[in-house]
């Protein structure tokens, strides 16, 4: 079956560090692939997402590429702000009809200033 | 638009009681699941609906019922709830079909307490 494998945290960093949280899947054909963020005491929202191999999502300074090769989808920021604190989920969903999602299992972000 | 809408935001069940959680979406979209969070279990489906009328079960259905009698609206039912039912839940939707490239949006989430 399909899966996605994330570290859950927390990560902690200093206000404008660099960011990396680590995301492979697992999963056949060419799924889709998202970044979901979830503030504290909200819902999930989509950060960015990336549809086909070697595609580059971004928003919010955040980037991510669709490395088929390895099966990742890691997210990036140069550099964090307080305001980043959050959970962040990676996900996937296959390509062909209707498909159920599969999200990770969120990883926790601190930033300090 | 108002997206996904979720209600209540809070609950708190005694043992053994009922309840329904209400979920609306305003956006046509055919898809639409319930999700709980639990800490260090990430995101688990309960059950989802891929049109009127069509439900099928998720990861942890049990406990737990739904039916989709309209596009907008699924809601989830706890026909006797359990302290083991305590968490976070999550009303989403999304297009289906022949548009699976497409991101679902989340509601606002209900705590729920049993006691």
């Amino acid at each position: 079956g399909n899966s996605v494998t994330q570290m859950e945290g927390p990560v902690t960093l200093s206000e404008e560090a660099f960011l990396t949280i680590n995301c492979t899947y697992t999963a056949t054909g060419y799924p889709s692939l998202f970044w979901y963020v979830q503030y504290p005491g909200e819902g999930l929202q989509l950060l960015l997402k990336a549809t086909k191999a070697d595609d580059k999502g971004s928003n919010k300074g955040f980037e991510a590429t669709y490395r088929k090769e390895t099966t990742s989808f890691h997210l990036e920021k140069g550099s964090v702000q307080v305001s980043d604190s959050a959970v962040y989920f990676c996900a996937l969903r296959p390509s062909g009809g209707y498909q159920k999602v599969t999200f990770g299992i969120g990883t926790k972000l601190q930033v300090i200033p | 638009n108002a997206g996904v809408t979720q209600t209540p935001k809070f609950q708190v069940l005694k043992t053994g009681q009922s309840m329904t959680l209400q979920c609306a979406q305003d956006m046509n979209h055919e898809y639409m699941s319930w999700y709980r969070q639990d800490p260090g279990m990430g995101l688990r489906l309960i059950h989802y609906s891929v049109g009127a009328g069509i439900t099928d079960q998720g990861e942890v259905p049990n406990g737990y019922n739904v039916s989709r009698s309209t596009t907008e609206d699924f809601p989830l039912r706890l026909l006797s709830a359990a302290p083991s039912q305590t968490s976070v839940y999550f009303c989403a939707s999304s297009y289906s079909g022949d548009r699976p490239n497409t991101e679902a949006f989340f509601g606002q989430g209900t705590r729920l307490t049993v006691v």
